[in-house]
């Protein structure tokens, strides 16, 4: 089966730095995703890991390692309009290449 | 490019009622779109998904004959949630993943519709 974990909810300040940890176990990875999900719409892409190191677009990065089954996401530079919630998901090529989602960390940036 | 549409965006409908949701990739062609279930406060779960031409793949634990789900081009899925109860309440996205190769292991990313709020009385 698949198992994704991250933490519920984080608190940050404007313009600070915050990491959002997401670990996970599945059979057959194949691609980890971060989803930034405001309340009421729809995920967007934030960004895409398959192999290790770390993946930067703009204020958002992403880090994976694959033998520790770990990943965070690094948001800089905090913004008010960053409070939402993060989703990481894995695509595992042994759930037919489905996405499984984590749990989901709802952070909010106080002014 | 990459956009999805759904609608409605929110409906609300008494109990007993069936309520069809429209899933549809504006510019691209999507083989394969997904449904999800999201509960408040919640992740996003996994319903079912959806090959065009071809049966829905539904998940362990979600009815098939209370959520139809019909994909009969590659632009357009519709879930029709049958005999709807206040416990379907809940917010139902879909997303496409772009026919880029032969293979899901091609594509990058899933495009997710805007969502639509479904509210049982």
């Amino acid at each position: 089966g698949q198992n994704i974990d991250q933490p519920t909810e984080m608190t940050a300040t404007e313009g600070a730095i915050v990491q959002i940890n997401c670990t996970y176990q599945t059979s057959g990875f194949n691609g980890l995703f971060w989803y930034q999900q405001h309340a009421g719409e729809a995920p967007t892409f934030l960004s895409y890991n398959v192999l290790d190191g770390l993946e930067e677009k703009g204020r958002f990065s992403s880090f994976l390692s694959r033998s520790k089954g770990y990943s965070y996401l690094l948001l800089k530079e905090l913004q008010m309009k960053d409070s939402a919630s993060y989703l990481c998901a894995v695509r595992d090529r042994d759930y037919g290449q489905n996405f499984v989602f984590g749990p989901g960390t709802r952070l909010s940036v106080l002014p | 490019g990459a956009v999805v549409s759904q609608h409605p965006s929110w409906v609300i409908c008494k109990s007993g009622t069936s309520v069809k949701i429209e899933c549809r990739s504006l510019d691209f062609q999507a083989t394969t779109m997904f449904w999800y279930r999201q509960f408040p406060k919640q992740s996003l779960m996994l319903m079912a998904t959806s090959n065009e031409g071809s049966k829905a793949t539904y998940e362990q634990g979600v009815e098939k004959d209370k959520f139809l789900i019909n994909h009969a081009s590659l632009t357009l899925s519709t879930l029709t949630v049958t005999s709807a109860h206040p416990e379907d309440s809940s917010f139902y996205i879909c997303s496409a993943a772009e026919a880029r190769g032969r293979s899901l292991s091609s594509y990058n990313e899933q495009f997710f519709g805007p969502g639509t709020r479904l509210t049982v009385l």
